[in-house]
């Protein structure tokens, strides 16, 4: 069983929706969850990063960690096309600070 | 852009072959990390470097070693590639030694017939 899972997707929307991206872990030492957004051929783009279990909110996006449940999601609000792309979920935590941990990633297609 | 660079972009060689992959940091990063990209097993860590000296290891093959010189650029060397080798190959940095917050390249995309 990998320690962070992620369903692939993939995820297609109409424009304007609420999109809701979800992470599953098992390993109890992750403390820093982060969400990346990549696009087709690009590097991975850092876009939130929480500690704390609760929500954080930074424009259209908010992440929520629950840390009970080992628990992460991602959700955009207002989706629009140039949010099509890769999102991938990553944590670290316990001794091994700077080595992420990523889910596999989901696709996302949000349609005009 | 992130302002870390990677070169080449494509790289498409033979099994046995060896090949080494570049990255320059950020200005002002003295962290490098480098990752694994492939469809079946994700993005995966393989080692990082901080200032010229190894800080953590994930699963980095043997066959796999890495370096950071005094420029802080790093390169990546692959040898006796296998076709599963076959991967997008990408570096990330930071400020500090084990952050979160890395910026990653544009990857390399190496092919191996």
């Amino acid at each position: 069983q990998k320690e962070v899972e992620q369903d692939p997707g993939p995820l297609s929307v109409p424009e304007g929706a609420i999109v809701s991206l979800n992470c599953t872990y098992s390993n109890s030492a992750f403390q820093y969850f982060m969400w990346y957004r990549q696009y087709s051929r690009k590097g991975p783009e850092l876009l939130m990063y929480t500690y704390s279990s609760g929500n954080k909110e930074d424009g259209r996006f908010t992440a929520q960690v629950d840390k009970s449940s080992k628990y992460i999601s991602l959700f955009i609000r207002d989706s629009q096309p140039s949010d099509s792309a890769t999102y991938l979920c990553a944590m670290v935590g316990g001794t091994s600070y700077g080595k992420l941990t990523f889910g596999q990633g989901t696709i996302l297609t949000v349609h005009p | 852009d992130s302002g870390v660079t990677q070169t080449p972009k494509h790289l498409i060689t033979a099994t046995g072959q060896r090949v080494t992959l570049r990255c320059s940091p950020r200005s002002g990063d003295l962290s490098v990390y480098w990752y694994q990209q492939s469809l079946d097993q994700g993005l995966q860590f393989l080692i990082q470097y901080y200032n010229g000296e190894e800080r953590a290891k994930g699963n980095i093959l043997e066959r796999f070693s890495a370096q950071q010189f005094p420029d802080l650029h790093s390169e990546l060397n692959l040898s006796s590639l296998e076709l599963g080798d076959s991967a997008l190959y990408f570096c990330a940095s930071s400020v500090e030694a084990g952050s979160n917050e890395q910026f990653f390249g544009p990857g390399t995309r190496l092919t191996v017939l």
